[in-house]
């Protein structure tokens, strides 16, 4: 069966510090990835899916980047962390196409002070 | 005009009620629709999947879907105090690769 593991479960970060969150995949392969954010209260917000390594699509503009290092990893990455970037931040996979759901991990709070 | 919409709630109803919880969509073209259940402080879970019209019964779910309409239901039959979460709809186009997320709609389901 598949499995979706996230890590690390809550991190508190500095203003201005960097950020690296790995989300991996097991069971499957050449799944399609995804990182979503969801702010206190509020919905989710997608912020990267990669259908392949090296093909990741960015769907707002800020100051986090990902990358697909392998098939089955995902890394959600900053440089310089803004306060704003707090929240629940949540990686998914589903197999090709999306038609038949995602499966999320168990989500990093993130809490920027 | 946002892809979902979905009540933000807080829906409450009493033990064994039916809830009943709606979703609007804006894409004509949209052919999968998901619910998912997102307990607080947890991350959401498929609870159903519908692509055709019609009803879809699992357990204590039913899905409706209504493409002319452009809406999907989630009905909760007996509701259970442990189905109280945030209910999110999700809906997509075939092949798509990606789903337009509403924002949820809290279920309070009082003992």
């Amino acid at each position: 069966s598949q499995t979706i593991h996230q890590w690390p479960a809550t991190l508190v970060q500095p203003v201005g510090s960097p950020l690296s969150l790995e989300c991996t995949v097991e069971g499957t392969s050449n799944p399609n990835l995804y990182w979503y954010r969801q702010a206190a209260g509020r919905g989710l917000q997608l912020l990267f899916y990669s259908i392949g390594i090296d093909q990741i699509s960015s769907e707002v503009p800020q100051n986090l980047s990902a990358s697909r290092p392998q098939d089955r990893q995902f890394i959600l990455s900053s440089k310089k962390l803004l306060l704003s970037d707090s929240g629940f931040y949540l990686c998914a996979w589903s197999v090709q196409s999306a038609n038949y759901g995602y499966t999320f991990g168990s989500g990093t709070r993130l809490t920027v002070v | 005009q946002k892809e979902v919409e979905q009540n933000s709630g807080p829906l409450s109803v009493p033990e064994g009620a039916i809830a009943s919880l709606n979703c609007t969509y804006s894409d004509r073209g949209s052919q999968s629709f998901f619910w998912y259940r997102q307990y607080s402080g947890k991350s959401p879970e498929l609870i159903m999947s519908i692509y055709s019209n019609g009803d879809k019964e699992d357990g204590r779910f039913t899905a409706q879907l209504n493409k002319a309409s452009q809406y999907v239901s989630l009905l909760i039959r007996d509701s259970q105090p442990s189905d109280s979460a945030t209910y999110l709809c999700a809906v997509s186009r075939w092949n798509f690769n990606k789903f337009y997320f509403g924002s949820g709609t809290k279920l309070n389901v009082k003992p």
